[in-house]
């Protein structure tokens, strides 16, 4: 049972577009989410979070937006940049662990 | 502040075999957890330690098993190895409910 889904594998974008990456949910008792990226042979790192208290929250390039009752975030990268280009998570929290979604690949294209 | 750090990074083992995974916290950082992540799986939550107690458990087999020790560092042990177990192993490590930091993982090849 998948409870946080990512369900497009990849999305490619032009340099200076904006990148949107979908996420959705079905346990509505998270109550934190978060955007990790990842580089092949790397962990995953931080980007962003959201607690379910707002509907969103930006730093610098990234914004979150978070609609509870579609149970569905979105990461929005503006504008996109080729050093973007990685595998990125979302990820709910609940009671000590986090739940990650599959990933969604993010190519930019120069 | 040293990252969380992982070793070894890479592993070759037959299976059958069982096998040790070590994982070192930032330094104050009392929370470890281990995912595993494979293709089209993304990262699947095995365990998280606090305190050296096993505090939350995914839904892996018993061949999946864990501990931590006073010092934080935690270490993970599967046994009879399966092809299936293939897979990059993160560690992560947090402070309170913060996100975490993730080591850069071990890539765990059975053959």
């Amino acid at each position: 049972d998948q409870q946080v889904k990512q369900n497009s594998p990849s999305l490619s974008v032009q340099e200076g577009r904006i990148s949107i990456l979908n996420c959705d949910y079905t346990n509505s008792m998270f109550d934190y989410f978060l955007w990790y990226k990842k580089y092949p042979a790397e962990g995953p790192t931080f980007l962003i979070s959201i607690s379910s208290i707002k509907d969103k929250n930006e730093d610098g390039r990234f914004t979150v937006f978070l609609n509870k009752s579609a149970k569905h975030l979105s990461l929005h990268i503006v504008p996109s940049q080729p050093g973007d280009s990685a595998v990125y998570f979302c990820a709910a929290h609940l009671t000590y662990k986090y739940i990650f979604g599959t990933g969604t690949r993010l190519k930019v294209l120069a | 502040k040293a990252g969380v750090t992982q070793t070894p990074r890479y592993l070759i083992k037959t299976r059958g075999q069982q096998v040790t995974l070590s994982c070192s916290p930032i330094s104050g950082h009392r929370s470890v957890s281990w995912y595993q992540q494979t293709p089209g799986q993304g990262l699947q939550f095995l365990f998280e330690y606090f305190s050296e107690t096993q505090r939350n458990k995914g839904n892996f087999p018993g061949r999946f098993s864990g501990r931590q020790f006073s010092n934080s560092r935690s270490e993970m042990n599967v046994s009879t190895l399966e092809l299936g177990d293939s897979a990059l192993y993160l560690c992560a490590s947090r402070v309170g409910e913060d996100g975490y930091t993730f080591g850069s993982g071990t890539r765990l090849t059975v053959v």
